[in-house]
């Protein structure tokens, strides 16, 4: 695996607008892998995109991966304060290697 | 399943003494993580199981961190002696993987370490 960075490292929305993060990694992947994290607790998983897809949603979740730009991104729509977490990508090279690491996330604060 | 059970759920320990982290992953997981998270570093990967075998510790800050995986059901992570600087949320996660299949990680709820 290879550890995915975030970016923007935090972002700061109003309810109901839509937030959109991004991911960058650096070599070929056998998926990409989005988890969120509230204050304090364990991460959790979100959504997960292989190489061969483009596109993937999950409720008012969407999530982008373009191979040629070796880029993600997780889209968010009609935010909640609910939402505000942080958020990290982990890219997974694929192999029986399972390696997890992550970026430093993140900070998405919703304000209502 | 009840998840990723962690315990204690907080230690507060005094700098010099040991410290034993433990973990309990998913039944039928065969991947098993510890974390370390701090405002400084992030989330760093310190060492990681496959089948009770440990495959990567190079994440392992120091000589006095060690981890244990004596069974599929149970793992621990010990510091000794312990320093102010270990100071910080440890996280156990599991996974299971296969070829064909892709998997996320289950992490626990984190034990919160204050070293004084």
């Amino acid at each position: 695996s290879q550890q995915g960075e975030e970016d923007p490292q935090a972002l700061s929305i109003q309810e109901g607008e839509n937030a959109t993060m991004n991911c960058s990694y650096k070599t070929s992947i056998n998926n990409l892998q989005w988890y969120r994290q509230n204050s304090g607790r364990g991460l959790v998983h979100l959504i997960l995109i292989r190489s061969n897809e483009r596109e993937k949603h999950s409720g008012r979740l969407r999530v982008t991966l373009d191979t040629s730009k070796k880029s993600s991104s997780l889209l968010i729509t009609a935010s909640r304060a609910a939402d505000t977490a942080s958020y990290f990508c982990a890219a997974f090279s694929g192999g029986s290697n399972y390696k997890l690491t992550f970026g430093k996330g993140t900070l998405l604060t919703v304000n209502p | 399943d009840a998840g990723v059970i962690q315990s204690p759920r907080h230690e507060v320990t005094e700098m010099g003494q040991e410290v034993t982290l433990r973990c309990k992953p998913i039944s039928g997981h065969d991947y098993l993580f510890w974390y370390r998270q701090t405002m400084m570093r992030g989330l760093e990967l310190l060492i990681y199981f496959n089948n009770n075998v440990p495959i990567d510790d190079s994440g392992m800050p120091e000589d006095r961190f060690s981890a244990k995986m004596p069974n599929a059901s149970f793992s621990t992570l010990k510091i000794q002696p312990s320093e102010p600087r270990d100071s910080a949320v440890y996280f156990c996660a599991s996974s299971f993987w296969q070829p064909t299949r892709n998997t996320e990680a289950f992490f626990g709820q984190g034990t919160r370490l204050t070293v004084v």
